[in-house]
């Protein structure tokens, strides 16, 4: 069984600041790690898909890394906006099916 | 291009009860997962579907069953339903069953059981 983890659970940060969160899961029999935002009232939405170690992925102000032989991703968000609030999820590919973990509540006060 | 679609978006049930849930794919897409999400946790992996068969299922009972038509839509069926199935169901499309393959989701159906 894929275990996922997900650190913190929430996080506030103020508007402008940068933060980082973390996600962890078993390096033996890794083949993918997804993340996905998910807006209150919206469907989650695909972020980044990375397989190999040492991958690093960049979307806007969000950025990714991947470090399959300790078995961990760091999502990072640059310049945070009220618009990055949302719950992120990452998810280990492996027995043929994503493993999601319960998720990291990003709240940004303006 | 049509996003993933789900119906309904909410309903209630009673304990006992059988429901029918559906997903429409995004077009092109011929693999559908579907996944369970109790309050507080991360999506559960229920199973997935690849041109019509069942292609991976997870740790939920059989009476969790599914259907996947030609044209790549998908049902999710649940029979003697349980207080604790209440949760929300999300369905999620992608180009194959690959881990390499982003997968896009649809709002969910809110489902409670009484």
């Amino acid at each position: 069984i894929l275990n996922v983890e997900q650190s913190p659970q929430s996080l506030h940060v103020q508007e402008g600041d940068s933060t980082n969160f973390t996600c962890s899961f078993p390096s033996s029999n890794f083949y993918a790690l997804h993340w996905y935002r998910w807006e209150t009232a919206k469907s989650p939405e695909a972020l980044f898909v990375m397989t190999l170690n040492g991958d690093e992925k960049k979307k806007g102000r969000i950025s990714a890394t991947l470090n399959t032989k300790e078995g961990y991703s760091y999502l990072y968000i640059k310049g945070s906006q009220p618009e990055d609030s949302a719950t992120y999820l990452c998810a280990g590919w492996g027995n043929e099916k994503l493993t999601f973990g319960t998720g990291t509540r990003l709240t940004i006060i303006p | 291009e049509t996003g993933v679609t789900q119906s309904p978006t909410h309903l209630i049930k009673t304990r006992g009860q059988q429901v029918t849930l559906r997903c429409s794919s995004q077009s092109g897409h011929n693999t559908v997962s579907w996944y369970q999400q109790a309050l507080g946790q991360g999506p559960q992996f229920i199973f997935q579907y690849y041109r019509e068969e069942e292609n991976g299922r997870g740790n939920f009972p059989p009476r969790f069953s599914g259907l996947q038509f030609p044209n790549y839509s998908s049902e999710l069926n649940v029979n003697a339903l349980e207080l604790d199935d209440s949760a929300l169901y999300l369905c999620a499309s992608s180009l194959a069953a690959a881990e390499y393959n982003e997968q896009f989701f649809g709002p969910g159906t809110r489902l409670t059981v009484l």
